[in-house]
């Protein structure tokens, strides 16, 4: 069973609007929470995090928001630019395990 | 960017045949991982390691074993490869104030066929 699913396998959103993507998780054991950015041919590089403890955390364009009672995790990009259209990957850990969604493809287009 | 590299970055090896994958980094940091990336998967973790000699299983290690001598090093190897293993393979670091942090710096990867 997948402990992390992110149902959508792609998005496409214009230029400067807001891009937001899904995640939900089956444990509530889980007490962290990250999003990865990967590009073709390289290896994921770290976006993003939230801990149990809170329901959101901003980090410029970026701000990803914890809803523990739904177990879902979502990643908001506004604006979005043509830079940030790569795979994107939420992942959930315990401290020594690591979990990661299928990941969601996301294009901005110009 | 964390200094991370992976040998080799690709390989086709045949069935049966051994083959060890290298990640080497130059961050002391203490966790180091291996995860495969499959389509329809995403990332799973196949082993860990939290400090020199001491690893353990992840969420798919059958098939798989590891090794970390050296702060710096930690090996895959697959004692008799299947056709089941092909896949990318990234390894990943963590910890850099020895302290466990859930943030991890990837490598590059490694793309192993087997035929």
């Amino acid at each position: 069973d997948q402990q992390v699913k992110q149902n959508s396998p792609s998005l496409s959103v214009q230029e400067g609007r807001i891009s937001i993507l899904n995640c939900d998780y089956t444990n509530s054991m889980f007490d962290y929470f990250l999003w990865y950015k990967k590009y073709p041919a390289e290896g994921p590089t770290f976006l993003i995090s939230i801990s149990s403890i809170k329901d959101k955390n901003e980090d410029g364009r970026f701000t990803v928001f914890l809803n523990k009672s739904a177990k879902h995790l979502s990643l908001h990009i506004v604006p979005s630019q043509p830079g940030d259209s790569a795979v994107y990957f939420c992942a959930v850990s315990t401290g020594n395990q690591f979990y990661f969604g299928t990941g969601t493809s996301l294009t901005v287009i110009p | 960017d964390a200094g991370i590299t992976q040998s080799p970055r690709h390989k086709v090896t045949e069935t049966g045949t051994p083959v060890t994958l290298r990640c080497h980094q130059t961050e002391n940091h203490r966790y180091m991982y291996w995860y495969r990336q499959d389509p329809g998967h995403g990332l799973r973790l196949i082993h860990y390691s939290y400090g020199v000699k001491d690893t353990d299983k992840g969420e798919v290690s059958d098939g798989y074993s590891v090794s970390r001598s050296k702060t710096e090093d930690f090996l895959l190897t697959l004692e008799s490869a299947t056709s089941s293993q092909t896949s990318v393979y990234f390894c990943a670091i963590s910890g850099g104030g020895r302290a466990l942090t859930y943030e991890q710096y990837f490598g590059p990867g490694t793309r192993l066929t087997v035929t």
